[in-house]
């Protein structure tokens, strides 16, 4: 299985703010790497596919880049409305495998 | 727009059985493989199975495979897992979600149905 680790586990940041989340992942992923939203007592929600396509309707303030084994999720201007909880997702390979999750507080 | 509602969730016993439902609407359900991915209350996201839109290809996570069952009626806009031998650590929100069959993976997400296993 391709074990997928996020870093941190935690960020606290201010509105305004360019915040990066690293997912590295134990073998290669190519770029079959999924970024989701996910806030509190909510679903998740797709932001960005294929390490760094934008879903529609996303922010361009999103920005996602890497392939193989290292990724990053960037925000570069925090908003009120980014403050939740993200998870990368390989998808390459079956089973499909997700970070433990990035949660993004208000500093 | 695509629509994804869970039910058939609730409080069961260590060895029991429940059967989620997912109906679909807003897509041509028959044409896109579908997810079945889990959160323990507090914990990350796991992927649980995957079926093919034809239900050709079933994919399981090993710590369900041999106890759950992916299913779907494409006559009926409808996605099952049957979930049997039931044991307290299934106990999650278990989400269904729509792939897009192409390069996005999982696209789209529904809001969840509570599995609880206890005594």
């Amino acid at each position: 299985d391709i074990q997928m680790t996020q870093s941190p586990s935690t960020l606290s940041a201010s509105v305004g703010d360019r915040v990066t989340i690293t997912c590295r992942a134990s073998q290669s992923a190519d770029n079959w790497l999924a970024w989701h939203q996910q806030k509190l007592g909510g679903a998740p929600k797709l932001l960005i596919y294929k390490a760094s396509t934008l879903q529609s309707g996303v922010p361009s303030r999103f920005s996602g880049s890497g392939s193989g084994t290292e990724f990053t999720l960037t925000i570069s201007s925090l908003q009120p409305d980014d403050f939740a909880t993200y998870y990368c997702q390989q998808y390459k390979l079956y089973p499909y495998t997700f970070g433990q999750g990035t949660k993004l507080e208000i500093k | 727009q695509v629509q994804l509602v869970e039910s058939g969730g609730g409080v069961v016993q260590p060895g029991g059985s429940l059967r989620l439902s997912c109906a679909a609407s807003g897509f041509t359900f028959s044409r896109y493989s579908m997810h079945w991915v889990r959160q323990a209350p507090g914990k990350g996201l796991e992927w649980v199975a995957f079926i093919r839109y034809d239900g050709t290809d079933k994919y399981y996570a090993d710590s369900v495979r041999g106890r759950f069952t992916i299913s779907r009626d494409n006559s009926r806009n409808a996605l099952f897992l049957q979930m049997s031998s039931l044991r307290p650590e299934d106990s999650a929100m278990y989400f269904c979600a729509k792939d897009d069959d192409g390069h996005r993976g999982i696209e789209y997400w529904g809001q969840g149905t509570l599995v609880t296993v206890s005594p």
